[in-house]
């Protein structure tokens, strides 16, 4: 059974402070490990998928990595910004997605 | 692009009613749609899978005869919480799928808050 665990459960930074976190997964059956933005009152955001060992991928300040060896992914937000704040989902698997219970990201101004 | 829309936003009825939530992909044809559930501070819980002109895969645990799923076309599926009880008081969200270049990806809706009383 694929579990996905992600942390921190929460975290407050500053405004201009780099950040990161981690999505936890079995690495055996891997597939493809999926990256949201989810704000609330609105709908989760795709930000990225990766599936291959050593992938890293970036989209403006956001970037992540995947180790598929050793069964994890890092977000990485550098410079954040009070926008920022989310909660950031992973999940797993190949058609059928198991997500993480996420890490609310506050970012102070 | 690849945007889903989900209705109503939130439902609130009394117990023993149904209550019917729609999930439409507005700009894209979608091969398959999902049902999640989330109850507060749990992950987004798989209820079934849902693929246009066949019937819906639930997942263990999940009741078909409870949470009717129809997918009529492939821009719209209705999830339809039968005679409602306390305990189906959730958080209910759709996903659409876009068969993209390589790895699916799923598109959300915003989600419908079903409040039972």
């Amino acid at each position: 059974i694929l579990n996905v665990e992600q942390s921190p459960q929460s975290l407050h930074v500053q405004e201009g402070d780099s950040t990161n976190f981690t999505c936890s997964f079995p690495s055996s059956n891997f597939y493809a490990l999926h990256w949201y933005r989810w704000e609330t009152a609105k709908s989760p955001e795709a930000l990225f998928v990766m599936t291959l060992n050593g992938d890293e991928k970036k989209k403006g300040r956001i970037s992540a990595t995947l180790n598929t060896k050793e069964g994890y992914s890092y977000l990485y937000i550098k410079g954040s910004q009070p926008e920022d704040s989310a909660t950031y989902l992973c999940a797993g698997g190949s058609e059928k997605l198991v997500f993480g219970k996420g890490t609310k990201l506050t970012v102070n101004p | 692009g690849a945007v889903v829309s989900q209705h109503p936003s939130w439902v609130i009825c009394k117990s023993g009613t149904s209550v019917k939530i729609e999930c439409r992909s507005l700009d894209f044809q979608a091969t398959t749609m999902f049902w999640y559930r989330q109850f507060p501070k749990q992950s987004l819980m798989l209820m079934a899978t849902s693929n246009e002109g066949s019937k819906a895969t639930y997942e263990q645990g999940v009741e078909k005869d409870k949470f009717l799923i129809n997918h009529a076309s492939l821009t719209l599926s209705t999830l339809t919480v039968t005679s409602a009880h306390p305990e189906d008081s959730s958080f209910y969200i759709c996903s659409a799928t876009y068969r993209g270049l390589s790895t699916d990806t799923q598109y959300f809706g915003p989600g419908t808050r079903l409040t039972v009383l």
